[in-house]
């Protein structure tokens, strides 16, 4: 079975930094592209990006080119999501998917979510 | 990008009753890479269809999806107490993805 495990809650203050991350099991990692999907306070779903683990291939949505880095480590089948500067405009909530049935697919399988809060 | 604008933003009904949900695209979607998933508070999204018309697996069949190019479709035939939620549509077409706004349905 195809599970999706997040990292838990964060509060931060802006301008510091922070690594999220999102842990598979049930599939051999390498083989499915995941992405990141960000949800506002109250707000719809937006596709921030994508990586193949398999090889690192990387591609964003250029909202988000440049203000979040997509990476993955298959040697602990584990994705992440990492800020170099947080702005509260990031408190949100942050979900990983998969693309199981391949790139050009929707997303079958989602993370339960990881609430970002930024605030002084 | 593909631009998906969902109509209408909120649909007051009750249960038994039918449910039809639009998502038009600024452009035309090919091969129908055309997705609606469902989220509940508290929860993260469900696919339910994709393909445009596939329904996902566990989906159960008062749940269908229609459409093609540019107009694309949800339709739930006999509303259940737990498909009051917000849904949402997405075409994964073209890079980027991208989803529509979403349409609530809630009980009346």
């Amino acid at each position: 079975e195809v599970q999706l495990v997040q990292s838990g809650a964060e509060v931060k203050k802006p301008g510091e930094s922070l690594k999220i991350s999102c842990k598979a099991s049930g599939y051999r990692f390498s083989d499915y592209w995941i992405g990141w999907v960000r949800q506002m306070p109250g707000k719809g779903l937006e596709w921030m990006g994508i990586i193949y683990p398999g090889d690192a291939d990387t591609r964003y949505s250029p909202s988000f080119q440049g203000q979040v880095i997509i990476s993955a480590d298959k040697s602990i089948s584990t994705a992440y999501l990492h800020w170099s500067s947080l702005k509260a405009s990031d408190t949100a909530m942050y979900y990983c998917t998969t693309l199981a049935m391949g790139y050009n697919n929707p997303s079958d399988y989602w993370g339960q979510g990881t609430l970002v809060t930024v605030s002084s | 990008e593909i631009v998906l604008t969902q109509s209408p933003g909120t649909l007051s009904l009750s249960p038994g009753e039918r449910a039809t949900l639009s998502c038009r695209a600024s452009q035309s979607v090919s091969n129908n890479y055309l997705a609606w998933y469902q989220q509940k508070p508290g929860q993260a999204p469900r696919l339910l269809i994709y393909g445009a018309s596939s329904r996902a697996t566990g989906i159960p069949d008062r749940f269908s999806g229609s459409g093609s190019g540019t107009d694309f479709t949800l339709t739930i035939s006999r509303l259940e107490p737990e498909d009051f939620a917000v849904y949402y549509c997405q075409q994964y077409d073209s890079s980027p993805r991208t989803f529509g706004q979403g349409s609530k349905v809630e009980i009346k």
